[in-house]
């Protein structure tokens, strides 16, 4: 069974600074999808960023960036430049397919300390 | 083009009541993801549905709970007899279809269990 792992419950980072938030995956399938949503304190879940695991660049928007090592099944998502308005809950989760269940880990906890 | 709309926002019951919680998928979409989240955890699916057929219920308690998507009107997430331990997030996504498209996240619905 598919299972996505962010052992970071709880991170801090100074603004301006750049954190860099951990995730981990396991699957025996080839190709996959790979999401980072945020959930800021109005609980509203918001998508931050997708990697397809086919691609081998790292997808990027704007401030949010990802290494994606398909090999070691990590995803982690590096935020640059942090803003207060950063500040959420971030979760990492997988799917196997665009039109399938998504797979969800657990959480981190962002912290931005002005 | 309006979001994924999902109502009532808060909803409190008692023990032995019966909630009900809607949600309208955006625009165009036509397959709707229920998940929940417990306090202080991840998202975990509940049921996937497209209108008029129910996909994947893998996620979903075999009693008290059901989903439907009507071909006309909201998506349906019915939870019969409440007990305390259904107190949590109730978040609808919607997705519309294609190969490779994301899920979007509605507000979410507060279940409180008195």
């Amino acid at each position: 069974a598919q299972t996505v792992t962010q052992s970071q419950p709880e991170m801090s980072v100074q603004e301006a600074e750049t954190v860099t938030l951990s995730c981990t995956y396991d699957t025996s399938e080839s190709d996959y999808y790979l999401f980072w949503y945020k959930q800021p304190p109005s609980r509203q879940m918001i998508l931050v960023i997708r990697q397809e695991a086919y691609k081998q660049q790292n997808a990027t928007e704007n401030r949010f960036s990802v290494n994606f090592q398909k090999a070691a099944k990590s995803f982690s998502l590096k935020i640059s430049d942090s803003q207060l308005g950063d500040a959420a809950m971030y979760f990492c989760a997988y799917s196997k397919d665009s039109n399938y269940q998504l797979i969800w880990g657990a959480g981190t906890k962002l912290i931005i300390k002005p | 083009n309006a979001g994924v709309m999902q109502n009532p926002r808060h909803l409190v019951r008692r023990r032995g009541q019966e909630a009900r919680l809607r949600c309208s998928p955006m625009k165009g979409h036509s397959h709707v993801y229920w998940y929940r989240q417990l306090p202080e955890e991840g998202l975990k699916f509940m049921v996937y549905l497209q209108k008029e057929n129910i996909i994947d219920e893998s996620g979903m308690p075999k009693e008290r709970f059901s989903a439907e998507f009507p071909k006309e009107g909201p998506s349906i997430l019915r939870i019969q007899q409440v007990v305390r331990g259904d107190s949590a997030a109730y978040f609808c996504a919607s997705s519309p279809g294609r190969e490779g498209e994301t899920q979007y996240f509605g507000p979410g619905t507060r279940l409180l269990v008195l």
